[in-house]
């Protein structure tokens, strides 16, 4: 079992740019779920997808969005990048209420 | 307004010694009570998880010890090793909010040889 697997591990962008996530989810996990941690803080809850809909939303802006694949795969998107995006974003699966997290994708913005 | 208070943001140990990490939680309908162990660059990793049904739950070197009335949980590493020099969350969830983690702040452990 190959357990969350995230792309890529670090990418650098530039403000105002787009970047996509994403994330396969452990075997047998139908939830997929995406953090949000900055440096010395806990991981924030930035949304959820189940059955490729969007389930649940944490405060976080429109500019963050998402999508599930029928594999159970899923994507997160964020638009018009800002400096304060510079984060560890975290991708975590689930079937009922274990969740499982990935490695993570780095991503900084300047 | 964070849901769980996580405390103390960090702590150093002794080998052999025991952490103790506390957190609090003020959402009665929470029902789920995960820690989670972070290395630096890596993702978390689930270690130990607890029901407000139960007071304790042990796993190896790891405890839980939950309060329902104090609305309180911690931690407790014990035979501290280099090894587990880490930071560890603590997080609560609900399935009436489909086990969507809070988590707690974060506490670096510091395992001194």
């Amino acid at each position: 079992d190959a357990g969350v697997t995230q792309s890529p591990t670090h990418l650098i962008k530039t403000r105002g740019q787009q970047v996509t996530l994403r994330c396969s989810p452990k075997s047998g996990h139908d939830t997929v779920s995406w953090y949000q941690q900055a440096l010395g803080q806990g991981p924030q809850f930035i949304f959820q997808y189940y059955e490729e809909e969007e389930r649940q939303r944490g405060n976080f802006p429109d500019r963050f969005s998402g999508h599930q694949f029928p594999n159970y795969s899923s994507e997160l998107n964020v638009n018009a990048l800002l400096l304060g995006d510079s984060a560890l974003y975290l991708c975590a699966s689930s079937f009922g209420f274990q969740a499982f997290f990935g490695q993570g994708t780095r991503l900084t913005v300047v | 307004q964070q849901q769980v208070k996580q405390s103390p943001q960090s702590l150093i140990v002794q080998k052999g010694g025991i952490s103790i990490i506390n957190c609090a939680y003020e959402n009665t309908a929470f029902d789920y009570f995960p820690w989670y162990q972070q290395f630096p660059g890596k993702g978390p990793a689930l270690l130990i998880a607890i029901r407000p049904d139960v007071s304790e739950k042990k796993e190896g070197r790891f405890t839980i010890s939950f309060n329902k009335s104090a609305k309180q949980f911690s931690l407790h590493i014990m035979d501290s090793q280099p090894g587990d020099s880490a930071t560890y969350f603590c997080a609560a969830s609900t399935d009436s909010n489909d086990y969507k983690l809070s988590f707690g702040a974060g506490t670096t452990v510091t395992v001194r040889a």
